[in-house]
């Protein structure tokens, strides 16, 4: 079966573009979560979604949007990128919207470069 | 953002020998899990706690949950090549979906 899908893979943006990340979960998986991982750092909590509707949202400012489509999917949009914004983004889906034993799979990530 | 305190940073051991790291929290959490990340890929669980006190193994790794529920341990025993990786503890506050992680260890296997 195949894992969390991210695309791209890589990309490079200049400072004020906009950039828009997609991830497939898990077949089956209906929550969504995005993390940002700044090198040498661990994965922060950006969003989580489930059934289409934000169920939480990290300490991130309002430059970081997302959305989930019906067939579960997502994508994570930045606005007005800074340098800061250079990272790993890593897409994590789970079954259900939270419970025990729930647990997040993780994608390969998109590695974010701003210039 | 809020991190868990992980240590050590990194290790350097032989092949063979068992490691040990932990991970602490000024907070509670009702989860405690391990994931370990190669370089270009995402984070893959290990291993999930789920009770204070429990203490869990998978193959050659071993890791509890701590009594007080604000830290955990791993131990991977026997180690080999291919166990070089960064290793992070991630928490997850109940009521909550959110990941709260570490700062990683590096751990380095010489053959």
């Amino acid at each position: 079966d195949a894992g969390v899908t991210q695309s791209p893979t890589h990309l490079i943006k200049t400072r004020g573009q906009q950039v828009t990340l997609r991830c497939s979960p898990i077949s089956g998986h209906k929550s969504v979560s995005w993390y940002q991982q700044v090198l040498g750092q661990g994965p922060q909590f950006i969003f989580q979604y489930y059934e289409k509707e934000e169920r939480g949202r990290g300490n991130f400012p309002d430059r970081f949007s997302a959305r989930q489509f019906p067939n579960y999917s997502s994508e994570l949009n930045v606005n007005a990128l800074l340098l800061g914004d250079s990272a790993l983004y890593l897409c994590a889906s789970s079954a259900e919207r939270g419970g025990l034993y729930n647990e997040q799979f993780f994608g390969p990530g998109t590695r974010l470069t701003v210039l | 953002g809020q991190q868990l305190n992980q240590s050590p940073q990194s290790m350097f051991i032989q092949e063979g020998e068992d490691v040990s790291m932990n991970c602490t929290s000024s907070s509670i959490f009702n989860t405690w899990l391990w994931y370990k990340q190669d370089p270009g890929e995402g984070p893959v669980l290990l291993i999930a706690l789920y009770k204070a006190g429990e203490l869990t193994s998978n193959g050659r790794l071993t890791a509890q949950f701590g009594i007080t529920r604000k830290d955990s341990f791993l131990n991977i025993s026997a180690s080999i090549p291919s166990d070089v990786g960064i290793y992070f503890c991630a928490g997850r506050p109940g009521g909550s979906e959110k990941l709260v992680f570490g700062k990683g260890m590096k751990l380095t296997v010489n053959p």
